[in-house]
């Protein structure tokens, strides 16, 4: 069965610090991974997405994720963190044979002055 | 930029109580879904919504529940008799088509608590 584990849940950085949130998924055939970012109050904002081909990919904001199919994560990682970074970033997994997401649990980013 | 709207943000209710979260998706979206989470847990798919009609459900989405589309652009999620357990964040999502693996884009959601 598809899920996704994100093994962190409160993740606390400095600013200007380099971010790297974990993902790891199970699912048995090519995956399409996602990273979505929910601040306070708003709604789940995609970040970036992979579908195919180059396993790194740029997002928004500065984030860029890679792809490893051979441990089956698709970390998050941004190279110097902005105090506006702060907010609970989801994994999720889609697939070719079903159109709901899966999602981790979620890892809350805290940032440091 | 377009994007999918929640009404209310929070909504306090008493158990055995009927609520209506609504959604206003993206306008030329033609799949609609609802995921809720409850606090601490991960983010869940309920249902998905396609041309009228329920295209896929999930176990928690039992006869407690219901979805509409009622008019061009409103979307509802009706919960007929609230348990404790519903307290939860919904969130309402649209995408393209229902590709799989296609983007979902998701509006803020409503908390919901039921007492």
């Amino acid at each position: 069965a598809q899920s996704v584990t994100q093994p962190d849940i409160h993740i606390t950085v400095s600013e200007g610090a380099s971010l790297e949130l974990r993902c790891n998924y199970s699912y048995g055939a090519t995956p399409y991974l996602f990273w979505y970012v929910q601040s306070p109050g708003q709604g789940l904002q995609l970040l970036l997405k992979y579908f195919s081909g180059d396993t790194l990919v740029q997002g928004i904001k500065g984030f860029e994720a890679e792809f490893k199919r051979s441990q089956s994560s698709f970390n998050l990682r941004k190279p110097s963190v902005h105090w506006s970074d702060a907010a609970e970033y989801f994994c999720a997994v889609g697939g070719n044979n079903f159109n709901k997401f899966y999602f981790g649990s979620g890892t809350k980013l805290n940032v440091k002055p | 930029e377009p994007e999918v709207t929640q009404t209310p943000s929070h909504q306090v209710t008493q158990m055995g109580q009927e609520v209506i979260l609504r959604c206003v998706p993206i306008s030329n979206h033609l799949y609609f879904y609802w995921y809720r989470q409850i606090l601490g847990q991960k983010v869940e798919f309920l249902v998905s919504f396609y041309n009228n009609e329920i295209s896929e459900k999930s176990e928690i989405f039992d006869d407690q529940f219901s979805v509409e589309r009622p008019d061009g652009s409103n979307f509802t999620l009706k919960i007929r008799s609230t348990k404790l357990e519903d307290s939860a964040m919904y969130f309402c999502a649209s995408s393209e088509e229902g590709a799989g693996g296609e983007t979902q884009y998701f509006g803020p959601g409503t908390r919901l608590l039921v007492l």
